[in-house]
């Protein structure tokens, strides 16, 4: 157990519709990112927060967005689902979000599109 | 855009068997990390290497940095099935936090 939580654990929609996932950092972590992992793009980095403020962006789609709220807790909302939306979405913390910082994967939400 | 390549993407062998998993780029890292994937979950680290050339030994694991810090080796000595997993790389480019994912080695270690 890392200690990070994700809810839900499964979550099937349809095409056109909006989702929120849901992450808690470990205790005392600041630093929160978000990854989506499928079989043919691998794990990719979406976006980082720290302390409530966007940090990094990576390859993260406009109808997708995110926040980290003041409880450092975070939530990642995708709208405009498509097919290939359809994927792991993991949650991960890290105490400060710099250099080697260790980042604790949470047990992700798997995301089904049909 | 895949920064980094990953050989084999898939390895079998048996229990006691030796195995070596690469990790390649063409872009050189200012830190590189190794984690291990199992299904159903995250992935968890095993690893950072941050030197040019550094080789790290975590009991039957040896991680290498490659000494232009483009490239990284797992070996894994006598394999056992509770090595079974997914191997990831993934490596920082910049002072940030933000890691880029290699495109992952299963391994299945046969009992």
């Amino acid at each position: 157990d890392s200690g990070v939580t994700q809810t839900p654990k499964h979550l099937i929609t349809a095409t056109g519709q909006r989702v929120t996932l849901r992450c808690s950092p470990r205790s005392g972590d600041l630093s929160v990112y978000w990854y989506q992992q499928s079989l043919d793009q691998g794990l990719q980095f979406l976006i980082q927060y720290y302390n409530g403020e966007e940090r990094a962006k990576g390859n993260i789609l406009e109808r997708f967005s995110a926040q980290q709220f003041p409880d450092l807790h975070s939530e990642l909302n995708l709208s405009s689902l498509e097919l290939g939306d359809s994927a792991l979405y993991f949650c991960a913390s890290s105490v400060w979000g710099e250099g080697t910082d260790t980042q604790y994967f949470g047990p992700g939400t798997r995301l089904t599109v049909l | 855009t895949q920064l980094l390549e990953q050989s084999p993407q898939f390895l079998s062998i048996q229990e006691g068997e030796n195995l070596t998993v690469y990790c390649n780029s063409s872009s050189v890292f200012s830190s590189l990390q190794w984690y291990r994937q199992e299904p159903g979950e995250g992935p968890v680290l095993l690893v950072t290497v941050v030197t040019g050339g550094e080789v790290k030994k975590l009991k039957r694991l040896t991680f290498q940095f490659g000494d232009a810090r483009k490239d990284s080796s797992l070996h894994i000595t006598a394999a056992q099935p509770g090595d079974t997993g997914l191997y990831l790389c993934a490596g920082a480019t910049g002072t940030g936090n933000q890691f880029y994912f290699g495109t992952g080695t299963s391994l299945t270690v046969i009992p």
